[in-house]
């Protein structure tokens, strides 16, 4: 099966600092990706579909300042939660599709706690 | 109406039982059908798809696909302990264009040893 990287699994800031989480399809080629967070015991929330080498394009209610995207190559997205405050506290999920397929594979996931 | 509609249980079986999960859907544009196995505090991991109607067999895993009556369904032969995990049903239109995912809520399943 496919291969996508997530990293990393889990990580604790400070309220007011950056994070940066990265996803990686090992693989194949992923032209398009996404971005999902879930909450406990709920089903996942696209955030943005992330298109290599343009603008990523973000869900209604998602603020796209706060939540930077950049797909800079066919096999590396990242996420990057700015001055990140308690409520942004989540599981944030990847996945990259294959360009043949309308499939997604998913990575591991990130556990965000924001202190 | 949501659009993909999953009964999230929680289902318990016994070891050895086969067990049957369930999505109805109301787009029949949809023509991608995934079911994916989620253990907790993990990404989704990618067991079945199908690609219109039809069956599909992978191990003790069969997925099928009645777009006749926009139901798909998952069935776990031979259930294990370690098949106890929340499976989510997803499907989506077209590749090019509509690439979002579909999700039903998940449904909970515990295999009692």
């Amino acid at each position: 099966g496919a291969v996508v990287s997530q990293h990393p699994s889990w990580v604790i800031c400070k309220s007011g600092t950056s994070v940066k989480i990265e996803c990686r399809s090992l693989d194949f080629q992923a032209t398009t990706m996404f971005w999902y967070r879930q909450f406990p015991k709920q089903s996942l929330m696209l955030m943005a579909t992330s298109n290599e080498g343009s603008k990523a394009t973000y869900e209604q209610g998602v603020e796209k300042d706060k939540f930077l995207i950049n797909h800079a190559s066919l096999t590396l997205s990242t996420l990057t939660v700015t001055s990140a405050h308690p409520e942004d506290s989540s599981f944030y999920i990847c996945s990259a599709k294959r360009d043949t397929q309308n499939i997604q594979y998913f990575g591991a996931g990130t556990r965000l706690s924001v202190l | 109406q949501k659009e993909v509609e999953q009964d999230p249980g929680p289902l318990s079986v016994p070891e050895g039982a086969i067990v049957s999960l369930n999505c109805t859907y109301s787009n029949s544009a949809f023509q991608y059908f995934m079911w994916y196995r989620q253990y907790s505090r993990k990404g989704p991991e990618l067991l079945m798809y199908t690609y219109s109607s039809g069956n599909k067999e992978d191990g003790r895993f069969t997925a099928q696909v009645d777009k006749s009556s926009k139901y798909i369904s998952l069935f776990i032969r031979d259930s294990q302990p370690s098949d106890s995990a929340t499976y989510l049903c997803a499907m989506s239109a077209v590749n090019f264009g509509n690439e979002k995912l579909t999700f039903g809520t998940g449904t909970r399943l515990t295999i009692i040893p």
